[in-house]
């Protein structure tokens, strides 16, 4: 089983549209969580870190449900721009990440 | 927010040649680096883990004789792909955690073997 496991993609939706990202990871000593967007042939980039309490950046809403070892991320109203892929990733302590095979998400107009 | 900078941002050597990637932090000193490789359509693979002063932690299946890892200072951790082949043809990446949470990412060097 992998460490960091997401959903199969790709997702191709219209602008506009609500897409929503799960992520699992199997190691319950991970000590905290993020999603990073990669664009084609570029360096990750953090979009945001997730919480137990859920947090909220403008169209992005991440959660995180330690008991089930769950993380999901949500997009609202998707722009042409949000294409890219979305990497789901474990922090296991001291900056040493776990990165989940990405989800490739493409918006179309 | 940190940075991170890696060097050259794409090589193309000659098989059996060895190549020499430098991760330097620019604004905070990082004990501790992280090299990835990540091939096409795939995830971000970490190699190794780079200690400054140290040896580095090399993951599983990680030959750490072919990719050498040296962290002699606190901003400069190198990675060197020794006797290159084209399976060895990827993206490298190298990361830095300057507080231990998020980590900063140089921006990758595309390296093909010809």
């Amino acid at each position: 089983r992998k460490e960091v496991e997401q959903d199969p993609g790709p997702f191709n939706v219209p602008e506009g549209a609500t897409v929503a990202f799960n992520c699992t990871y199997s190691n319950s000593a991970s000590q905290s969580f993020f999603w990073y967007r990669q664009d084609c042939r570029k360096e990750p980039k953090l979009l945001m870190s997730v919480y137990s309490s859920g947090n909220e950046d403008g169209r992005f809403t991440a959660q995180l449900n330690r008991a089930s070892q769950y993380i999901s991320l949500l997009i609202r109203d998707s722009k042409l721009s949000d294409s890219a892929t979305y990497l789901c990733v474990v922090n296991m302590g001291g900056g040493k990440l776990i990165f989940g095979q990405g989800t490739e998400l493409s918006v179309k107009p | 927010g940190a940075v991170v900078s890696q060097h050259p941002s794409w090589v193309i050597c000659k098989s059996g040649t060895s190549v020499k990637i430098e991760c330097r932090s620019l604004d905070f000193q990082a004990t501790t680096m992280f090299w990835y490789r990540q091939f096409p359509k795939q995830s971000l693979m970490l190699m190794a883990t780079s200690n400054e002063g140290s040896k580095a932690t090399y993951e599983q299946g990680v030959e750490k004789d072919k990719f050498l890892i040296n962290h002699a200072s606190l901003t400069l951790s190198t990675l060197t792909v020794t006797s290159a082949h084209p399976e060895d043809s990827s993206f490298y990446i190298c990361s830095a955690s300057p507080l231990g949470a998020e980590a900063f990412f140089g921006q990758g060097t595309r390296l093909t073997v010809v």
